[in-house]
């Protein structure tokens, strides 16, 4: 199993300009969720998704969209990027949120300028 | 709003020391407590959790935690620390909803 992968690793973008980040994970889990990681914010809960077809808003959803049309893809999209998001983002997995044991990916750090 | 708290933003300690970094929500009723680690360039990994039952939980190398419910709080202790505990740690709560929510992080430093 390859676990929860994200791409890409690294990306520069220009305010305005849009992109999406990719997640993917192989372990038939239904539970799947987006964070941003800020230098005394800790983790912060984006989007999140029960299953297929279902998403719901986390704490900052706001310039981010995401959807779920298959278990294992949940991609983030960034509409119209601003030098707010400036982060590292990352992906994470689980059975339910409730069974503990979260499986996070590698991570994406994104630089907007 | 409902929310985690870890107040300690920096801890620093020598090898041997004891640890216990404080976290508190703000959830009622019926929750599930959980602490990450990252290690340095590394990604989440957990560390243990609370369900239910005994309120003392034992995770992975020689970390535990202790549920009081009164208090509100999930504080992480460990009796001596070590240089390879040097890491960031995350307190996280699920209550009834699908969310996670973690908390800002404690950052660790061990010196030998």
């Amino acid at each position: 199993n390859a676990g929860v992968t994200q791409t890409p690793k690294f990306q520069v973008l220009k305010t305005g300009q849009s992109m999406t980040l990719q997640c993917a994970q192989d372990m038939n889990h239904e539970y799947m969720s987006w964070y941003r990681q800020d230098p005394g914010m800790g983790l912060r809960l984006i989007h999140y998704s029960v299953g297929a077809g279902i998403t719901d808003q986390g704490e900052v959803p706001n310039g981010y969209n995401v959807s779920r049309s298959t278990t294992e893809d949940f991609p983030l999209r960034l509409l119209s990027a601003a030098p707010s998001q400036t982060s590292v983002y990352f992906c994470a997995s689980s059975y339910g949120a409730s069974e503990g044991k979260q499986f996070f990916g590698p991570g994406t750090r994104l630089t907007v300028l | 709003a409902q929310s985690v708290s870890q107040h300690n933003h920096h801890v620093i300690l020598s090898e041997a020391a004891s640890l216990e970094l404080g976290c508190n929500y703000s959830y009622g009723g019926t929750v599930n407590l959980f602490w990450y680690v990252q290690y340095p360039g590394q990604h989440l990994q957990l560390l243990l959790k609370y369900f239910s039952g005994d309120p003392l939980v034992k995770g992975i190398k020689g970390f535990e935690a202790e549920f009081i419910k009164s208090k509100f709080s999930f504080n992480l202790r460990k009796p001596s620390v070590q240089w390879s505990d040097t890491a960031e740690y995350f307190c996280a709560v699920n209550k009834d909803t699908d969310k996670l929510i973690f908390g800002t992080g404690t950052r660790l430093q061990v010196f030998p």
